[in-house]
C-alpha cells in the first residue's frame, strides 16, 4: 500500500534550520511529484513547494524562496525538506503529499511533522 | 494567482441533514477543484478530485459540482464521522497550489 512516512518531531531555537524527511512506499518514486504543505496552530494549509523525484527540479511558492530547500534520495525513495533562518512563524506541522502532476490532486499524505520553534 | 474562498467558514448540523459547503476561484479554473477532509491532529484525506470524482473508498454520501469559479461539496446524510474541516484546494493554475481556509463542521 503506498506510504508516506516523515520523520520526527522538531524543536530548534530561533535562526536555526530544521531538516523532514518524507520517505515513500508502495509505488514506483519516480511516477508522482512530492509536495510540502505546512499548518500552523489552529489555521489552514498551505503549500510551500514540490521536488519532481525523476531529475530533482523544485518549484518553490514565493514566499518560500530562499529559504527552502527540496532535495531527494532515489536510492531510498525519500525526499527532504529543509527550512532555514526559523523564526517562530514557522512552527507548524509540515506534510509531504504526492500527485501524478498536470492539474492532479493530492491522494496520499504522509503523517506530518511538527516543528516549534522557540528560544 | 487564483484564490479560493469557501462558506461558511464553519456550520452545525444534525444527523441526517444534507450539507452543502461552496468554493469560489478568484477566476475560471475549468474543473481542476479538489476537496479534502481533515480531522484534529491527522492528515488531510482526499474526498473528490476534478469537481465531481470521488476518490477510491469514500462513501457516496459525499459529492462535487461545478466549474468556472463556483463549486460545491454535499454530504447527502450527515453522519458522526464527517466532523472536521473541509479545504477545497485549486490545481489549474499553478503554483502555487491555493487551498481555500477551510470550513469546520461540526456535528449538533
Amino acid at each position: 500500500q503506498v506510504q508516506l512516512v516523515q520523520s520526527g518531531a522538531e524543536v530548534k531555537k530561533p535562526g536555526a534550520s530544521v531538516k523532514v524527511s518524507c520517505k515513500a512506499s508502495g509505488y514506483t518514486f519516480t511516477n508522482y511529484y512530492i509536495h510540502w504543505v505546512r499548518q500552523a496552530p489552529g489555521q489552514g494549509l498551505e503549500w510551500m513547494g514540490l521536488i519532481d523525484p525523476v531529475d530533482g527540479r523544485t518549484t518553490y511558492a514565493q514566499k518560500f524562496q530562499g529559504r527552502v530547500t527540496m532535495t531527494r534520495a532515489t536510492s531510498t525513495s525519500t525526499v527532504y525538506m529543509e527550512l532555514s533562518s526559523l523564526t517562530s512563524d514557522d512552527t507548524a506541522v509540515y506534510f509531504c503529499t504526492r500527485d501524478l502532476g498536470g492539474g492532479s490532486y493530492f491522494d496520499y499524505w504522509g503523517q506530518g511533522t511538527l516543528v516549534t520553534v522557540s528560544s | 494567482d487564483i484564490q479560493m474562498t469557501q462558506s461558511p467558514s464553519s456550520l452545525s448540523a444534525s444527523i441526517g441533514d444534507r450539507v452543502t459547503i461552496t468554493c469560489r476561484a478568484s477566476q475560471t479554473m475549468n474543473i481542476n477543484l479538489n476537496w479534502y477532509q481533515q480531522k484534529p491532529g491527522k492528515a488531510p484525506k482526499l474526498l473528490i478530485f476534478a469537481a465531481s470524482n470521488l476518490h477510491t473508498g469514500v462513501p457516496p454520501r459525499f459529492s462535487g459540482s461545478g466549474s468556472g469559479t463556483d463549486f460545491t461539496l454535499t454530504i447527502s446524510s450527515l453522519q458522526p464521522e464527517d466532523f472536521g474541516t473541509y479545504y477545497c484546494q485549486q490545481s489549474y493554475s499553478t503554483p502555487p497550489y491555493t487551498f481555500g481556509q477551510g470550513t469546520k463542521l461540526e456535528i449538533k
